[in-house]
This record gives structure tokens, sequence and C-alpha cells, in this order.
């Protein structure tokens, strides 16, 4: 079963940098994600592609503060230069045929 | 500009009906398959259904198979949710998004999101 896990938080101070972690299940640890971003009261905003060799392709008008990165069945987004705009749910997302999956999402807080 | 816009959210009774829409503009909407998520209130992200660019596939979440129905009109650039026996558990906004193109076979990312419509099923 394809599966995406997330830690359910995270926090980092201003101007620092914060990693979030993504995991594919078992059996599907060569995936693609996407990540995602949702600010309160918002709806959901691409971020990013990123592939198994930790290629990725920003959406437009993402800084490059955002990056992503692979190891194995993880998939990581590092956000850098932390700013108080960043404060936010990240999801990420993959798919298959028949299926989208989004994992549990993560809630970033920028102390 | 590139841009996704729903309609069609309110207030219905339990066991009642909905047709969302979301009205695509700034592509060529028939490249593109397209899905529906919704998002409960202080919940994550759910996958609802997607239909492929010609309308040839469709598939849906197990929580809304029998109820629900995806279609699009390419000649309209619209997006439909036909969404019938509504529970109090389809509370939600419910957000359409751009899926993968064509050309990957319906293998890529959401990369465009709607701003969503809120549906609320209550007596």
């Amino acid at each position: 079963q394809l599966v995406l896990t997330q830690s359910p938080s995270a926090s980092a101070s201003l101007g620092a940098s914060v990693k979030l972690t993504c995991t594919l299940s078992s059996g599907h640890t060569t995936y693609a994600i996407a990540w995602h971003q949702q600010k309160p009261e918002k709806g959901p905003r691409y971020l990013m592609k990123l592939n198994s060799d930790g290629g990725h392709n920003r959406g437009d008008g993402i800084p490059d503060r955002f990056s992503g990165s692979s190891s194995g069945a993880e998939r990581y987004l590092t956000i850098s230069s932390l700013q108080s705009e960043d404060e936010a749910d990240y999801y990420c997302q993959t798919w298959s045929s028949g299926i989208r999956v989004f994992g549990g999402g993560t809630k970033l807080t920028v102390l | 500009q590139v841009q996704l816009v729903e309609s069609g959210g309110g207030l219905v009774k339990p066991g009642g009906s909905l047709r969302l829409s979301c009205a695509a503009s700034g592509f060529t909407f028939s490249d593109y398959y397209m899905s529906w998520i919704r998002q409960a209130p202080g919940k994550g992200l759910e996958w609802v259904s997607y239909v492929s660019s010609s309308a040839g596939s469709i598939y849906y979440a197990d929580s809304v198979k029998g109820r629900f129905t995806i279609s699009r009109d390419n000649a309209r650039n619209s997006l439909f949710l036909q969404m019938n026996s509504l529970r109090a558990e389809d509370t939600a906004f419910y957000y359409c998004a751009r899926d993968a193109p064509r050309s990957t076979y319906g293998l890529d990312a959401f990369d465009i999101w709607g701003q969503g419509t809120m549906v609320t099923v209550s007596s």
C-alpha cells in the first residue's frame, strides 16, 4: 500500500534552517513526490516536485530558500533563512495509476 | 494567468446532493488530468477523485466511491463533482487541482490549486 508518513510538527527559529521529512512506504521507495505549502485559512500551494535522485523542480515564484533532497525512502524539504511567512502546514504528495496520496502534513512553527 | 476557481459549495442535509464546479483558465485544459481533493475542518488533505484529460480514465477514493461522480467539459474548460448521498463526514473544503499532463500518462504532481469551496453536510 502506497503511504506517505510525515511528522506532525516541527519548529525552528527565525533565520535558521529546517528540514522536513516525508517517508515512502516499503515497495515504493523510488517514487517521486511533490511538496505543497498551506498557510492558515488558505488553499494549498505547490512548492516543488522531488525525484528519488534528489533532483527537484520548484514551482513558479517559489524562492530558492526552498530546496529538496532524497535518501532511500526519505524525501526532504529544506527551508533556509526561515521567515515568519513560512509558518504553515507542509504536505507531501505522490501518485500512481489510479491513486493520489498525501502525507498527514507537518505543521511548521517559526519561533 | 493560470487559475482554477471552484464554486457550488454550501449547506446540505444528510442524504442530499450537491454539484461542484471548477473553472479553469490560463492553460490548455484538455492537456491535463484533473483532481478533486478535500480537507475536513482541522484535518489534512484527502484525495477524492481524478479524471484523465479525455475523461477516458476515472478513479475515486474508497470513501466516496459509488456516491460521487467526477466529470469534465473540455469545451468549457470546466471540471465537475456530483456528490450524492452526502454524509456528515463529507463536510470539508473541496479543492480542484491541475493534475498530471497528458504526456505523462497521468503520473505527475498537482501543480495548480484552486482556492476551494466549502461543503457542509448537516441537518
